[in-house]
């Protein structure tokens, strides 16, 4: 079955330690992404990559960190830095074809730091 | 940055009425996509627009791309207990791989 997982799908960390989700997609997309979803809110972009070893910061990247080592994997890593950082994550992916803009979204993880 | 704004926030039906949400922008966009989003788990596409004017169903879900490029429309017709959830829209343009999203419209079904 193709798609994106996300683990683990509860994350609780004490306040001042970094701590990394996973991502991993078998669905052969170039491109990855990493969303914020607060309470009551829409989907805030942290980061987005194209391409392996490339990745470009969205609207809210500040206090966050990521990788694009595989086409597979976009992990992102929340650092002592981000101020706020209890949210729900979500990973997507997509093609890179055009005007193709359609993403697929994993389950999500939910971080809670204590 | 771009912005979406979706009407309503919420709504709450009783089952079996019609539903209608829609997005406006003050930007064009060239692709309109509609998710729903169940709690505890990541959005799921349920349509995809390409082209202005276009309406697209998927079995009682309606949606349109607006004729201006600015707006889009969904609708869902004899609700169910299953729509319960939140539907966003999302706005794409040809050469950005990012997307703009919508606040969300929470739809609650009273049986």
């Amino acid at each position: 079955d193709g798609g994106i997982t996300q683990s683990p799908k509860y994350l609780f960390r004490k306040e001042g330690q970094n701590v990394t989700l996973s991502c991993e997609q078998n669905l052969n997309h170039d491109a990855m992404y990493w969303y914020r979803q607060d309470p009551g809110q829409g989907l805030r972009l942290i980061y987005y990559s194209q391409i392996v070893n490339d990745f470009q910061k969205g609207d809210i990247a500040e206090g966050y960190s990521v990788s694009r080592e595989k086409k597979e994997s976009f992990p992102l890593t929340v650092t002592s830095a981000q101020k706020n950082p209890t949210a729900f994550y979500l990973c997507a992916s997509s093609i890179v074809q055009g005007a193709y803009n359609e993403q697929f979204f994993g389950p999500g993880t939910r971080l809670t730091v204590l | 940055g771009q912005q979406l704004n979706q009407s309503p926030q919420s709504m709450f039906i009783q089952e079996g009425e019609d539903v209608s949400m829609n997005c406006t922008s003050s930007s064009i966009f060239n692709t309109w996509l509609w998710y729903k989003q169940e709690p505890g788990e990541g959005p799921v596409l349920l349509i995809a627009l390409y082209k202005a004017g276009e309406l697209t169903s998927n079995g009682r879900l309606t949606a349109q791309f607006g004729i201006t490029r600015k707006d889009s429309f969904l609708n869902i017709s004899a609700s169910i207990p299953s729509d319960v959830g939140i539907y966003f829209c999302a706005g794409g343009i040809q050469g950005a791989q990012k997307l703009v999203f919508g606040q969300g419209t929470r739809l609650t079904i009273n049986p």
